[in-house]
């Protein structure tokens, strides 16, 4: 079976840095997405970004990139010039091609003014 | 389009009732599934449907079941509620393409008494 670890049960970041967040999977298929959501304290879990495994360039949405190592199974989020409204919980999540959808335990995100 | 609606918003129940939770996804998707949301688990699988069939099921006891109708709207059951079932459950609808990301609910608090 397909698991998810976020290891990092909670990280801060002071305004304007730079933060990373960890996520690690493991499987045994070859065709996945891996994706990273955001929920606000609102409750509304939203998606970030996702990144194709075949595809090697890492995938980057404005001030979110990921560290993309697939054989290392690790899909690390890095978020450039943190800002109050980025404070949240961020979930890694693994889908296969059966659409199953994994996610980790979940990373609280703090930001510092 | 209308985003996933998740009904009723709360909900309060006694232990050894049973509770119905409803879900309706994104007009044209036809994949829903269901995740169990605790402060100390994080988020668990509990099944995903698919044009009405059960397509993949977590690591949950039979007391959670779940259908989908022909519209693509799903409902989750609990059967004999126990303290423990107390939790946020979120839907999520997805089309069926690998890469497409889940939407999801505003979830259902169940708190149970």
């Amino acid at each position: 079976a397909q698991t998810v670890t976020q290891s990092q049960p909670e990280m801060s970041v002071q305004e304007a840095e730079t933060v990373t967040l960890s996520c690690t999977y493991d499987t045994s298929e070859s065709d996945y997405y891996l994706f990273w959501y955001k929920q606000p304290p609102s409750r509304q879990m939203i998606l970030v970004i996702r990144q194709e495994a075949y595809k090697q360039q890492n995938a980057t949405e404005n001030r979110f990139s990921v560290n993309f190592q697939k054989a290392a199974k690790s899909f690390s989020l890095k978020i450039s010039d943190s800002q109050l409204g980025d404070a949240a919980m961020y979930f890694c999540a693994y889908r296969s091609a059966n659409n199953d959808m994994r996610f980790g335990a979940g990373t609280r995100l703090t930001v510092k003014p | 389009k209308a985003g996933v609606t998740q009904t009723p918003r709360y909900l309060i129940k006694t232990r050894g009732q049973q509770v119905t939770l409803s879900c309706s996804p994104i007009s044209g998707h036809r994949s829903v599934s269901w995740y169990q949301q605790t402060p100390g688990q994080g988020l668990q699988f509990l099944f995903e449907y698919f044009s009405e069939t059960q397509r993949n099921k977590g690591n949950f006891p039979g007391r959670f079941s779940g259908r989908q109708f022909s519209n693509s709207r799903s409902e989750m059951n609990v059967s004999t509620l126990e303290l423990g079932d107390s939790a946020l459950y979120l839907c999520a609808s997805s089309s069926s393409a690998l890469q497409a990301e889940a939407f999801f609910g505003q979830g259902t608090r169940l708190t149970v008494v």
